[in-house]
């Protein structure tokens, strides 16, 4: 199973930019990374899937160096809403798809 | 388009009693995937189903059993609750991808079990 690590948590203000990097050293050549969001009493929620390099969308961007062994979600200018838990998904080649803790994300006033 | 959906939302067992959780999409997504989260912990799978007519278990699968009983819905059997069974419960379903291991799932609100 590949594994993925990420802080446990982070905390920031209404308004700045949030980065969360996940490693994933074992990743296979074919697997995508993916990042989920979820909220209280909600299941997870698709947010952004890329393969290498730079992937944007309207909520989120998702940075990937050349080497694919870790990746950083980055969200701009966050607000309260955007507290939740982001996890970070990759295969690994196995079809048994692993989630970690995730990371708490708190945004503050 | 319900999307994912999960009955019932909120259960209360005693030990040793019996069900099942249901679950169903009408995305005609093929995959189908049952997880538990405990507090303060990630997902962690418990069986899932690639196609219609396949199961395989997951990382935690004792004391489960799962039926995929057509392509719309794959329910998950507690034959006999244990407290340590007390937790979230979450069914997803996974959009069909091409040759790259791609995994976009989506979850349904989630069943919370209490087993005393």
């Amino acid at each position: 199973l590949a594994k993925t690590t990420q802080p446990i948590s982070m905390d920031s203000y209404e308004g700045q930019e949030v980065n969360i990097t996940c490693s994933h050293n074992n990743i296979a050549t074919n697997d995508y990374i993916t990042w989920y969001q979820q909220f209280p009493s909600q299941g997870p929620r698709f947010i952004i899937q890329g393969y290498k390099t730079k992937v944007t969308n309207e909520v989120a961007s998702l940075f990937i160096p050349a080497d694919r062994k870790s990746s950083t979600l980055s969200l701009p200018r966050v607000s309260l809403s955007d507290t939740a838990v982001y996890y970070c998904l990759v295969k690994g080649g196995s079809y048994i798809p692993t989630f970690g803790r995730g990371t708490s994300l708190i945004v503050h006033p | 388009n319900a999307g994912v959906t999960q009955t019932p939302k909120f259960q209360v067992l005693k030990t040793g009693q019996s069900m099942t959780l249901q679950c169903a999409q009408d995305m005609n997504h093929n995959s189908m995937y049952w997880y538990r989260q405990d507090p303060g912990m990630g997902l962690r799978l418990i069986y899932y189903s690639a196609s219609e007519g396949t199961t395989d278990k997951g990382e935690v699968p004792n004391g489960y059993n799962v039926s995929r009983l057509n392509k719309r819905e794959f329910s998950l059997r507690l034959e006999s609750a244990a407290p340590s069974q007390t937790s979230v419960y979450f069914c997803a379903s996974r959009k069909p991808t091409g040759v790259a291991i791609g995994e976009t799932q989506y979850f349904g609100p989630g069943t919370r079990l209490l087993v005393l």
